[in-house]
């Protein structure tokens, strides 16, 4: 497996414009993370999926993310209207629970974003 | 609230000179604490996952422990290739996970 596929690696978008961000988890995980990462706050998770339901999305900063996981091999996180404070790199993660104990996670190169 | 701290924020080393990082935690429901190592422009990736106070791994120079407060990632002879940011992870109910800030390791040959 080729692992954790994000698309694009680097995005530079103006202020108010959408901003889509892709994922493809290694196949057979039932988990899916997205993450953000910045200097100031370190690895926050946004929202997390299990099985292509979302199941906790509290990290999510504000109404204007949103995700989705249409199917096992697919999930989008969009930001619109997008803004600077929004510049960051996005990580993608996939696990497989093993039994009543967590699995490693296993991310992707990550997404980074520049909103000018 | 739960958290995960981890100190120090940096640390450099001579290539051979062992040393310790260290992660606390108060988190409440934990289960799992994990290591990853992460290199500039990556993402993070995995290293070690500890269940329960008393738990050792151990992986080439690596070994980490777990206690019922803190973690420690114990370095021995490092060389110039663990230079890296380590971050560890706190796992708790609903699969959550809480990252620390993460330490910066330099080693110079």
């Amino acid at each position: 497996d080729a692992g954790v596929i994000q698309s694009p690696r680097h995005e530079v978008t103006e202020m108010g414009q959408e901003v889509t961000l892709r994922c493809k988890p290694i196949s057979g995980h039932d988990y899916l993370f997205w993450y953000r990462q910045t200097m100031m706050r370190g690895l926050e998770l946004l929202i997390y999926f299990n099985n292509n339901v979302p199941i906790d999305d509290s990290g999510m900063p504000e109404d204007r993310f949103s995700a989705k996981m249409p199917n096992a091999s697919f999930s989008t996180l969009k930001i619109q209207p997008s803004e600077p404070r929004d510049s960051a790199v996005y990580f993608c993660a996939s696990s497989e629970p093993s039994g009543h104990q967590n699995t490693e996670a296993f991310f992707g190169q990550g997404t980074r974003l520049t909103v000018v | 609230e739960d958290q995960v701290t981890q100190s120090p924020e940096a640390l450099r080393l001579q290539e051979g000179e062992s040393s310790s990082l260290n992660c606390s935690y108060t988190v409440s429901g934990l289960r799992g604490l994990f290591w990853y190592r992460q290199d500039p422009g990556k993402g993070p990736e995995f290293l070690f996952t500890l269940y329960s106070a008393g738990e050792e791994k151990e992986k080439e120079r690596l070994k980490a422990t777990l206690t019922k407060k803190e973690s420690f990632l114990h370095i021995t002879a490092p060389k110039p290739e663990d230079s890296a940011t380590y971050l560890c992870a706190a796992h708790t109910g609903g699969f959550k996970t809480i990252f620390g800030a993460g330490t910066r390791l330099f080693v110079k040959a």
